[in-house]
């Protein structure tokens, strides 16, 4: 099986300006799970979707944002980028069980200037 | 604490062992995980524990868990360079998927 891959690898953006990132999941697994990971905060929960509906959201403001396709692909979206932004965003797979073991992709690698 | 709290560094010379401790926080955790990052990588699942077990076994990588204390390690027996990397315990939150992970162990094999 063919492991969680995300899209783009690196980006580089200006501040104000907005991005979108993509998730494919582990074929059969419904949850994706967004995650961000910066030298000074680790890594934080941002939501996870299940099903095309977001499920859980973790504390992060309103820039950020998500959806789930039928297929189960994940895009997450932050708008209006601030220089505090630049992080490696990891999404996460899983069938969606309560407490189901997770499996990262190699994440998006976001700069931004 | 609410926080899942791991020591930040450990130096290791190749061939020794590697134990790198972990504190959780919620006891109704039904699995508890270690994930490893290398540089420039996501994370990789390593092994993982079912919470009803006191240790698990998996070729070189040896976990225990002390439910009383909260407290998670994982054994690395005869480290190698290779395994040079960022090593996070996890626990899930109970009823749904956010995943709690400390600041990373990172540990480096010295030849």
């Amino acid at each position: 099986k063919a492991g969680v891959t995300q899209t783009p690898r690196y980006l580089i953006k200006t501040r104000g300006q907005q991005v979108t990132l993509s998730c494919s999941p582990i074929s059969g697994h419904r949850s994706v799970s967004w995650y961000q990971q910066t030298p000074g905060q680790g890594l934080q929960f941002l939501f996870e979707y299940f099903s095309e509906t977001q499920r859980n959201k973790g504390n992060f403001p309103g820039r950020f944002s998500g959806r789930q396709f039928s297929n189960s692909r994940s895009e997450m979206n932050v708008s209006t980028l601030e220089l505090g932004d630049s992080a490696l965003y990891l999404c996460a797979s899983s069938l969606g069980r309560s407490q189901e073991t997770q499996y990262f992709g190699p994440g998006t690698r976001l700069l931004v200037l | 604490g609410e926080d899942v709290e791991q020591s930040l560094f450990l130096s290791v010379r190749e061939g020794d062992s590697s134990v790198i401790n972990c504190t959780y926080t919620d006891s109704s955790s039904t699995y508890l995980y270690w994930y490893k990052q290398e540089p420039g990588a996501g994370l990789q699942l390593l092994t993982y524990i079912f919470s009803n077990m006191d240790m698990k076994q998996d070729q070189r990588l040896t976990v225990l868990l002390n439910k009383k204390d909260k407290h998670l390690s994982l054994r690395i027996a005869d480290t190698q360079t290779g395994d040079s990397a960022i090593y996070f315990c996890a626990e899930p939150q109970y009823n749904n998927n956010d995943m709690r992970f400390g600041a990373g162990t990172r540990l480096t094999v010295k030849p």
